[in-house]
């Protein structure tokens, strides 16, 4: 199994502009996480779905962030319009069931001049 | 005050070595608690998985939860030079999904 992909990798982009953060989870898992991490904020959790239903989106920072999950094999998390305090890493993860072990994505290493 | 209190190190040990890493938190509500590793520019991995109190060992890895304390440890017995990554704790409520991570511990193991 390829284990859960995320694209871009990195992606640097200018103050203002959408950015459109892109993940695959692992074929088979009805769970599926976002997550940002920060030096200072450590790891947080943004949104989580459940059979392609997005079920807490009490950690997505302001309104410009969204997230959707059309499929059970996709799902996308925006940034519009996007700010500097943006940047950081973000994680998807995906699991079998809501309490079942968590896999990590690699990370989109997100840059917001 | 943050929910969960990890020091961020880094921390660095000689080859062999035993590690002990620690968090504390200050929801009393929290049931289970979870350690993971990430090595640098990659994903976190999970470690290892606690329901309440009390001890659970995985080959070189001991985790313990003292809920009394609301402390959790993570030692890692004859570490090496691979085991040299982040350590981040995590914990949630029972009844949600929604875990609480550290801001996580950088550990080496020096050869």
């Amino acid at each position: 199994d390829a284990g859960v992909i995320q694209s871009p990798r990195h992606e640097v982009t200018e103050m203002g502009q959408e950015v459109t953060l892109r993940c695959k989870p692992i074929s088979g898992h009805n769970s599926l996480f976002w997550y940002r991490q920060t030096m200072m904020r450590g790891l947080e959790l943004l949104i989580y779905f459940n059979n392609n239903v997005p079920i807490d989106d009490s950690g997505m920072p302001e309104d410009r962030f969204s997230a959707k999950m059309p499929n059970a094999s996709f799902s996308t998390l925006k940034i519009q319009p996007s700010e500097p305090r943006d940047s950081a890493v973000y994680f998807c993860a995906s699991s079998p069931l809501l309490d079942n072990e968590q896999f990590f994505g690699p990370g989109t290493r997100l840059t917001v001049l | 005050q943050k929910e969960v209190e990890q020091d961020p190190g880094p921390l660095s040990v000689p080859e062999g070595a035993i590690v002990s890493l620690n968090c504390t938190y200050s929801n009393s509500a929290f049931q289970y608690f979870m350690w993971y590793r990430q090595y640098s520019r990659k994903g976190p991995e999970l470690l290892m998985y606690t329901y309440s109190s009390g001890n659970k060992e995985d080959g070189r890895f001991t985790a313990q939860v003292d809920k009394s304390s609301k402390y959790i440890s993570l030692f890692i017995r004859d570490s090496q030079p691979s085991d040299s990554a982040t350590y981040l704790c995590a914990m949630r409520e029972a009844g949600t999904y929604k875990y609480i991570f550290g801001t996580g511990t950088r550990l080496k193991v020096l050869a």
